[in-house]
């Protein structure tokens, strides 16, 4: 089946300093990838929409110079949390629909990326 | 046992028993419904979707129930093993809208040995 892999699976950072979060679908394109995030104990939250060759749609609330994402290519969208700050500690988990999918076909989910700011 | 996902975020099964986790969504133009099944520390992994033209789907000792006129649906799990501990969201969706997930509160399910 559809593999989504993400990378680093766990990451502690300084604050201030900014952490890179990647994203590949393994076995299939996709034009469009979600990040999400996820506090304990709490259901996922969409923040972006990551399109691949166009700039990435954020949710109402979610500061784009801050989790800058880039989708360079059909298989591969990054998630930049720059200066990060204790308050961005959380559960980053990426998902993904397959090009050639009909709609409404599942997506599939990353194993997600531990961040923890000090 | 029973859930209601929005007031009753944990439940407790024994081994070998049914469980039927609940979900109220909120989108009245949504027509297309995902469970997905998140273990500690670990992505959702898909379990079984429905379709709003349908009213029940069944999968391996899963069963998805969706009542669109109370806007709710239902996760039956039959036969519980001690792997089916974990936390199960429902997410809906617009065939013809965007393709965002929206993502319920969760329900963690625990099955006592």
């Amino acid at each position: 089946g559809a593999v989504v892999s993400q990378h680093p699976s766990w990451v502690i950072c300084k604050s201030g300093t900014s952490v890179k979060i990647e994203c590949r679908s393994l076995d299939f394109q996709a034009t469009t990838m979600f990040w999400y995030r996820q506090f304990p104990k709490q259901s996922l939250m969409l923040m972006a929409t990551s399109n691949e060759g166009s700039k990435a749609t954020y949710e109402q609330g979610v500061e784009k110079d801050k989790f800058l994402i880039n989708h360079a290519s059909l298989t591969l969208s990054t998630l930049t949390v720059t200066s990060a700050h204790p308050e961005d500690s959380s559960f980053y988990i990426c998902s993904a629909r397959e090009l050639q999918g009909a709609n409404n076909s599942p997506l599939h989910f990353g194993n997600g990326t531990r961040l923890t700011v000090t | 046992g029973e859930s209601v996902g929005l007031h009753l975020p944990t439940l407790s099964v024994q081994e070998g028993d049914n469980s039927i986790i609940n979900c109220a969504y909120s989108n009245s133009a949504s027509d297309y419904f995902i469970w997905y099944k998140q273990e500690s520390g670990k992505g959702p992994q898909f379990i079984i979707d429905i379709r709003s033209n349908m009213d029940k789907r069944q999968g391996q000792r899963v069963t998805v129930l969706l009542n669109k006129t109370v806007k709710h649906l239902s996760l039956q799990i039959a036969a519980t093993q001690p792997g089916d501990s974990a936390v199960y969201f429902c997410a809906e969706n617009r065939r013809f809208g965007n393709e965002k997930l929206t993502f319920g509160t969760g329900t963690r399910l625990t099955i006592i040995p």
